[in-house]
C-alpha cells in the first residue's frame, strides 16, 4: 500500500491568517487529491491536480484555496485567510496505476 | 450526478455477529469504480476494496465480503464473525472512470460498534 504523509498533524490558526498544509507521497505518483471532513461528517472533494495543473476543482474550492507542487515531491494545499467554517480534518490521497486511492493520516485544522 | 446513500447511520452488533452495511449509489456514467473505507477512531482513512462497475463478482477477503448487483446500484459490505476492533465508521465511495475525473464521492458512513 502506497504510503503518504502529512504534516502537520494539528494546526491551530487564527481566523485570517494564511495556512499551508503538506503532504509528501512516499514513492512516485501522478495524481493527487485534496479531500476535507468537518468533524462528524462525510469526505468532501476539493482538488485534484495532474502534471502539474489542476485536473478537477469542486464548489468548495474557492479563489481562497491553492494547491501546488513546488519541488515536485511536496504538494500542498494553501488557504489564504481561513475562516471558522475552514476547520476540519483535511486529507491528501494519491491514486494509483490501478484507480486505487489512498490516504495521508489527515491534517486536523483549528480556526478560532 | 453522482450520489451515494449509506442509509444506515449507525449500528450495534454483538461480537461474533455478522453484519452488513448497505451502500446505494446514482451515476449517469455507464463505468465507474466503487470504494469502500474504514476510518477507525484514529480518523485515518483505510482503504479495503475497489471495484469495477462491469466486474459483478463478489468478492470476499477474510472475514470480509462485498456484494456488487449493478441491477439495484448496490454495493454492500459484509462483515462475518465481527469482532470489536471492526468497531469504526465506513465509508461507501463512487467515482467516474475517466481519467481526470476519479475524485470520488462519498456517503455519510455508517458508525459500525461491535459489543464484546
Amino acid at each position: 500500500e502506497p504510503e503518504v504523509t502529512q504534516t502537520p498533524s494539528h494546526q491551530v490558526t487564527q481566523m485570517g491568517q494564511e495556512v499551508i498544509l503538506r503532504c509528501v507521497p512516499i514513492s512516485n505518483h501522478l495524481y493527487f487529491y485534496w479531500y476535507r471532513q468537518i468533524l462528524g461528517q462525510k469526505v468532501e472533494f476539493l482538488v485534484s491536480f495532474y502534471n502539474n495543473e489542476i485536473s478537477e476543482k469542486s464548489e468548495i474550492f474557492d479563489d481562497q484555496f491553492s494547491v501546488e507542487r513546488p519541488d515536485g515531491s511536496n504538494f500542498t494545499l494553501k488557504i489564504r485567510s481561513t475562516k471558522l467554517e475552514d476547520s476540519a480534518m483535511y486529507f491528501c490521497a494519491i491514486m494509483t496505476g490501478t484507480y486505487e486511492q489512498y490516504f495521508g493520516p489527515g491534517t486536523r485544522l483549528t480556526v478560532t | 450526478a453522482q450520489k451515494v446513500t449509506q442509509a444506515q447511520t449507525e449500528i450495534s452488533v454483538v461480537e461474533k455477529e455478522d453484519v452488513t452495511l448497505d451502500c446505494v449509489y446514482e451515476t449517469r456514467d455507464t463505468t465507474y469504480y466503487l470504494f469502500w473505507y474504514k476510518q477507525p477512531p484514529s480518523g485515518e482513512l483505510v482503504f479495503l476494496i475497489r471495484r469495477n462497475s462491469f466486474d459483478e463478482q463478489n468478492e470476499i477477503s477474510g472475514r470480509y465480503s462485498w456484494n456488487f448487483q449493478k441491477s439495484t446500484s448496490s454495493f454492500n459490505f459484509t462483515i462475518t464473525a465481527s469482532q470489536v476492533v471492526d468497531s469504526a465508521v465506513y465509508f461507501c465511495a463512487l467515482s467516474g472512470w475517466k481519467t481526470g475525473a476519479n475524485n470520488l464521492f462519498f456517503g455519510t458512513g455508517t458508525r459500525l460498534t461491535v459489543i464484546p
